[in-house]
């Protein structure tokens, strides 16, 4: 089994629709984080998590939300979806810090 | 402010041909340096990592050095196989525990 499992693998949702994205680990990390990924833009830090009652945001925050509901557990929300939110999504994970991060295996998702 | 500058790609190279990806960082500190790989529809991976100045990482035939005189952290390998097709992402954490991420450089090596 993977260390880190991302659900779901694809979606297609329409403008305006709130949809989440989940995140599990097995790692027994306490940092988790959620990037989105453009072609030519590299990774972009969405929010992360140091450990469960710490939430930040990152470079690009506007329009996501997210909830850390257990150590192993951090879910991503779009509330209202638009087009330019069509990406690649990626949770990682790691345990201290200057430490490697493990990613899962993203979600694609599109918003028409 | 921090960042991570990487070769523009994509890269084409044909087999056991010699391959080198520039990667420079602007950051405080002295930060961990990082080279992920992924391959087509997965996550990225770490493919090796160096600490502190003039620390070699090497992983499967690929080696890169912490160079902090010239915030630099390139990626080589001296023969390159169809197997090594992959996006390479440079990056680095400061004590902050955040990485900031290059743009990624997409190789695509041929028989």
């Amino acid at each position: 089994d993977a260390d880190v499992t991302q659900t779901p693998r694809n979606r297609i949702t329409k403008t305006g629709k709130r949809i989440m994205l989940e995140c599990s680990q097995t790692k027994g990390h306490d940092r988790m984080y959620w990037y989105r990924q453009d072609p030519g833009l590299g990774l972009r830090l969405i929010y992360y998590s140091f450990d469960v009652k710490d939430i930040n945001k990152g470079e690009i925050s506007d329009g996501y939300s997210v909830s850390r509901q257990a150590q192993a557990k951090f879910s991503l929300s779009l509330e209202s979806a638009i087009p330019n939110q069509t990406a690649l999504y990626f949770c990682a994970t790691s345990g201290y810090r200057g430490d490697i991060q493990y990613f899962g295996a993203g979600t694609r998702l599109s918003v028409l | 402010g921090n960042s991570v500058t990487q070769m523009e790609g994509p890269v084409t190279l044909s087999e056991e041909a010699f391959l080198t990806i520039n990667c420079t960082y602007t950051a405080t500190g002295y930060p961990s340096l990082f080279w992920y790989v992924q391959y087509p529809g997965e996550g990225l991976q770490l493919l090796l990592k160096a600490t502190k100045a003039d620390d070699k990482g090497s992983n499967k035939g690929f080696e890169a050095t912490y160079r902090k005189e010239t915030t630099s952290f390139h990626l080589e390998k001296g023969s390159v196989q169809v197997s090594d097709s992959a996006v390479y992402f440079c990056a680095y954490n400061t004590n902050a525990g955040k990485s900031t991420f290059g743009d990624g450089t997409t190789l695509t090596v041929k028989p």
